[in-house]
């Protein structure tokens, strides 16, 4: 089955360190992003990818840096520079239907 | 400024009754529209969408949701909710390109027995 698979599901993150979020997805979509959730303000765009080898900040992408050297991966990296990462990642791509197909997130905790 | 509003962050119905979520934007021009479920820990799914035509548009899962340009909503509906309905849910409202899309803060069901 087509979809968007996202790991690991929970990540821990020591102060001062740079964590790496994987996005993979075998529905031939071009367009890729990722979005932050934290509760009570639904979901923030970090960045996206419309094609390989591109990408655009969104609102939040301070402390965050992104790839997509291949259609199918798009990794998030949470660096040192982000100083409130705790959260919860979602990944998500879009067809020529419409709507955004998400993967199941990665929750990330700084210990 | 482009803002999608839920206004109900909490809203309990009894299992069997009917359901009204309500979200409303604000955008220049006539948006895409979309609702979103999400389960707790999970990613979201998509429910419904408009982009044209008829204002009322059939999801899955039995929702339905309608667009009134005089409003500025798009409520979603459900006739009779199932236990198995309660999560959260997101409006969600984009431009042309989809690299504009918008999300509300969410609205969380519960679904008494």
């Amino acid at each position: 089955d087509g979809g968007i698979t996202q790991s690991p599901k929970y990540l821990f993150r020591k102060e001062g360190q740079n964590v790496t979020l994987s996005c993979e997805q075998n529905l031939n979509h071009d367009a890729m992003y990722w979005y932050r959730q934290d509760p009570g303000q639904g979901l923030r765009l970090i960045y996206y990818s419309q094609i390989v080898n591109d990408f655009q900040k969104g609102d939040i992408a301070e402390g965050y840096s992104v790839s997509r050297e291949k259609k199918e991966s798009f990794p998030l990296t949470v660096t040192s520079a982000q100083k409130n990462p705790t959260a919860f990642y979602l990944c998500a791509s879009i067809g020529a239907e419409g709507g955004y197909t998400f993967g199941s997130g990665t929750r990330l905790t700084v210990v | 400024a482009q803002s999608v509003t839920q206004p109900d962050i909490h809203i309990t119905v009894s299992e069997g009754a009917s359901l009204e979520l309500r979200c409303n934007y604000s955008y220049g021009a006539t948006p895409y529209l979309f609702w979103y479920v999400q389960s707790p820990g999970q990613g979201l799914q998509l429910l419904l969408k408009y982009f044209s035509g008829d204002t009322l548009v059939q999801g899955i899962k039995g929702f339905e949701a309608e667009f009134k340009r005089s409003q500025s909503s798009f409520n979603l509906r459900k006739p009779s909710v199932h236990w198995s309905d309660a999560a959260e849910y997101f409006c969600a409202v984009a431009l042309y390109n989809n690299n504009d899309m918008r999300f509300g803060a969410g609205t969380r069901l519960t679904v008494k027995p």
